[in-house]
C-alpha cells in the first residue's frame, strides 16, 4: 500500500534562508509524486510533480524537489525564503495504474523577517 | 475562469439534520473527488468519481454519500451528520482518471462545523 510522511509538522525559517521540506514515500509500483501548497483560506494548488521524467523536477516560485528512488524521498527546497511563502504544504503519491492520490499530513511554513 | 466551486463555504449545523455540500467544474473534467482535512491527518479521500454515474469509495466513506448525475457537479451528502463529521471539505476535479500523475484542481474549502 502507498504512503507517505512528511516530517516535521512545523518548519520555521528566515526570510531569505533556504527552506528544505521532507517527505519519504512508500509504493510498490512506480509512483507519481506531487508537492500541493495550500495558502490561508484557500484550496491546494500544485507546485510540482514527478511523473517518471527527470529525476529533479522544477515547480512554480522557485520551488524544486528532487525524486531519490534509493532513498525513497522526494524533498522540496527553495534557495531564499520569501515571505509570501508562508503556507502549508502537502506531499502526495499515485500509483502507475491507480486511482487514487494518498496526501502527507502536511508541512505548516512559517517564514521570519 | 476555469474553477471548481464550492458551496456553501461554511456551515454550521445540528446532530441528525441532512445537508447538501455542492461541488462543480466547468472544465469538463472527467474525475471529481471529495477529501476531508484534519489536523495532523493531512487530507483524507471520502468518494470519487471516474464518470457519470460511476463513484467509488476512497478511505472514509463512512456516514456520506456521493451522486454523479451530471459530469460537472458532484454532491457530497451527509444524511445524518455527527460531530466527528466537523472538518474541512475539498472538492476536486482532474481531466481524465485521476490516475497517472494527473493534477487535480481543488475547490476552495467547505468548513463544517456539527453541534
Amino acid at each position: 500500500a502507498q504512503s507517505v510522511t512528511q516530517l516535521g509538522s512545523h518548519v520555521s525559517v528566515s526570510e531569505g534562508a533556504l527552506v528544505l521540506l521532507r517527505c519519504n514515500y512508500s509504493s510498490s509500483v512506480p509512483p507519481y509524486l506531487f508537492w500541493y501548497v495550500q495558502y490561508p483560506n484557500q484550496g491546494l494548488q500544485l507546485l510540482l510533480k514527478y511523473t517518471s521524467a527527470a529525476t529533479l523536477v522544477k515547480g512554480i516560485n522557485g520551488f524544486e524537489a528532487e525524486f531519490k528512488k534509493s532513498e525513497t524521498s522526494f524533498h522540496l527546497t527553495k534557495p531564499s525564503a520569501h515571505m509570501s511563502d508562508a503556507a502549508e504544504y502537502f506531499c502526495a503519491v499515485s500509483e502507475t495504474g491507480g486511482f487514487k492520490t494518498i496526501f502527507g499530513a502536511g508541512t505548516r511554513l512559517f517564514v521570519k523577517a | 475562469e476555469a474553477q471548481v466551486t464550492q458551496n456553501p463555504r461554511y456551515l454550521i449545523t445540528v446532530t441528525g439534520k441532512k445537508l447538501t455540500v455542492t461541488c462543480s467544474q466547468n472544465m469538463n473534467h472527467e474525475y471529481m473527488s471529495w477529501y476531508r482535512q484534519d489536523p495532523g491527518l493531512g487530507l483524507r479521500q471520502i468518494y470519487y468519481s471516474m464518470n457519470v454515474e460511476v463513484t467509488d469509495k476512497g478511505d472514509v466513506p463512512e456516514g456520506y454519500k456521493v451522486s454523479r448525475k451530471e459530469k460537472r457537479n458532484f454532491p457530497l451528502i451527509l444524511e445524518s451528520p455527527s460531530p466527528n463529521q466537523t472538518s474541512l471539505y475539498f472538492c476536486a476535479s482532474s481531466p481524465g482518471d485521476g490516475g497517472n500523475g494527473e493534477t487535480q484542481y481543488f475547490g476552495p474549502g467547505t468548513r463544517l462545523l456539527v453541534l
